[in-house]
């Protein structure tokens, strides 16, 4: 197994591009989740998907979309960069949010993205 | 106030020495998570509790649900352990939404 999955590794965006960054699970997990990693500060939840068709907002979502069409893949799209987005990208899954996320968390190696 | 604090920010030790690292939280959880952070980035789930204690190799995680408190120990620390170690909760009651995380120790350990 891949385990979870995440491209690109390193992005340089302008202010003002969009794209999206790519997650991918291959190990049937229902629960998959978005965090962004600043200098200082601890993970922080951007979006979440207790499956496919089902998504929700954490704690951060402004200026970031997701869809999960799939159980597989959960991508995060920059709908306009911005400068304060630079950071450091990680896409989670567990094997199900079990209504307290009592299961391990794998996480993927992060996409680290700059905006200038 | 962050709902999880861990202590200490930053530990330099020698390697073989104990290490303990402290992860406090304000809020009613049903599991906590450690993980370990190497440099370059990748993270790594070394145990998740909601009771007692656990042991994986030379990594010993404890928790007193009533206190609020859950500590990581390492014995005989080797300068592999080098890394930042984060605390993570998942609330009672909070549902899918997520993980709220410590802002991490960062760990030397010297040779």
């Amino acid at each position: 197994n891949a385990g979870v999955t995440q491209t690109p590794k390193f992005q340089v965006l302008k202010t003002g591009q969009s794209m999206t960054l790519q997650c991918a699970q291959d190990m049937n997990h229902e629960y998959m989740s978005w965090y962004r990693q600043d200098p200082g500060m601890g993970l922080r939840l951007i979006h979440y998907s207790v499956g496919a068709g089902i998504t929700d907002q954490g704690e951060v979502p402004n200026g970031y979309n997701v869809s999960r069409s799939t159980t597989e893949d959960f991508p995060l799209r920059l709908l306009s960069a911005a400068p304060s987005q630079t950071s450091v990208y990680f896409c989670a899954s567990s094997r199900t949010s079990g209504g307290a996320l009592g299961y391990e968390q794998y996480f993927g190696p992060g996409t680290r993205l700059t905006v200038t | 106030k962050n709902e999880v604090e861990q202590s200490p920010q930053n530990l330099t030790a020698q390697e073989g020495e104990f290490i303990t690292i402290n992860c406090s939280y304000s809020v009613g959880i049903s599991a906590l998570h450690w993980l370990q952070q190497h440099p370059g980035g990748g993270i790594v789930s070394l145990f998740m509790l909601s009771s007692g204690k656990k042991k994986h190799g030379r990594l010993i995680a404890t928790i007193n649900i009533q206190e609020k408190h859950s500590s990581l120990h390492i014995t005989a620390s080797h300068p592999r352990d080098s890394a930042v170690y984060i605390c993570a909760v998942a609330r009672s009651g909070g549902g899918a939404d997520g993980l709220t995380f410590g802002k991490g120790t960062h760990l030397i350990i010297q040779p």
